[in-house]
């Protein structure tokens, strides 16, 4: 059984374009992040929901926006694409506990190319 | 906040020799620790995490680190590397009270046969 999942695993599309990535979690977890990973292979963080409210934005453009419809589900939706938003998406999850955070639990990435 | 800072790109070993990839961290409260894998092609992995307790501590696949708070490090290592260990190793770290993890760049290991 998958833990954490995303769609599509990869998307291509042209400069301009709007595009959403969906990921989904069945480990009955609260908090759920969107992760970019670069070229460089460096993760950084870029939303994370806690009971559908955003508690983490770094300086990431207006033009990303979380969407989360349920505690299971973070989609991505991305506006405008550019070149440079080329990358791999990571979705996670984990649950907050009253003795601190538990563990992320990551999906398998979406590789995005921006054309 | 917190950071990781990891020691070295690209590590590069022998087939049966020691693997060692360092980490060091910076955090203001006692920090949650972990070590992922990323495979080429492949999500994340975890591989182990301190959070309290034994400060050494094992993972999946013969993989060990050890907590030294005085030397603010987590390195990970593995007696004796396999060429199916050849992948992308990430340091994380977060603070107990918050959500936020902090990834360090990555290192690359290869195993030479």
């Amino acid at each position: 059984d998958t833990a954490v999942s995303q769609t599509p695993k990869y998307l291509v599309t042209q400069m301009g374009n709007d595009k959403s990535i969906k990921c989904e979690q069945n480990l009955g977890h609260d908090t759920m992040y969107w992760y970019k990973q670069d070229s460089k292979k460096f993760l950084k963080i870029m939303f994370s929901y806690n009971n559908k409210e955003l508690i983490i934005n770094e300086t990431v453009p207006n033009r990303f926006s979380p969407k989360s419809p349920d505690k299971a589900h973070l989609n991505l939706h991305i506006n405008s694409l550019e070149l440079g938003d080329s990358a791999v998406y990571f979705c996670a999850s984990s649950r907050r506990l009253a003795g601190g955070q538990e563990t992320q639990y990551f999906g398998p990435g979406t590789r995005l190319l921006v054309l | 906040a917190q950071s990781v800072t990891q020691l070295g790109s690209h590590v590069s070993v022998s087939e049966g020799a020691l693997v060692l990839l360092r980490c060091n961290y910076s955090s203001s409260v006692p920090p949650y620790l972990f070590w992922y894998v990323q495979y080429p092609n492949q999500g994340l992995q975890l591989l182990l995490k301190y959070t309290t307790g034994a400060t050494l501590v094992k993972g999946i696949n013969g993989f060990e680190a050890e907590f030294k708070k005085s030397e603010t490090s987590f390195h990970l290592t593995k007696p004796s590397a396999h060429m199916s260990d050849a992948a992308e190793y990430f340091c994380a770290v977060s603070e107990f009270d918050n959500n936020d993890m902090r990834f360090g760049a990555g290192t690359r290991l290869t195993v030479k046969p």
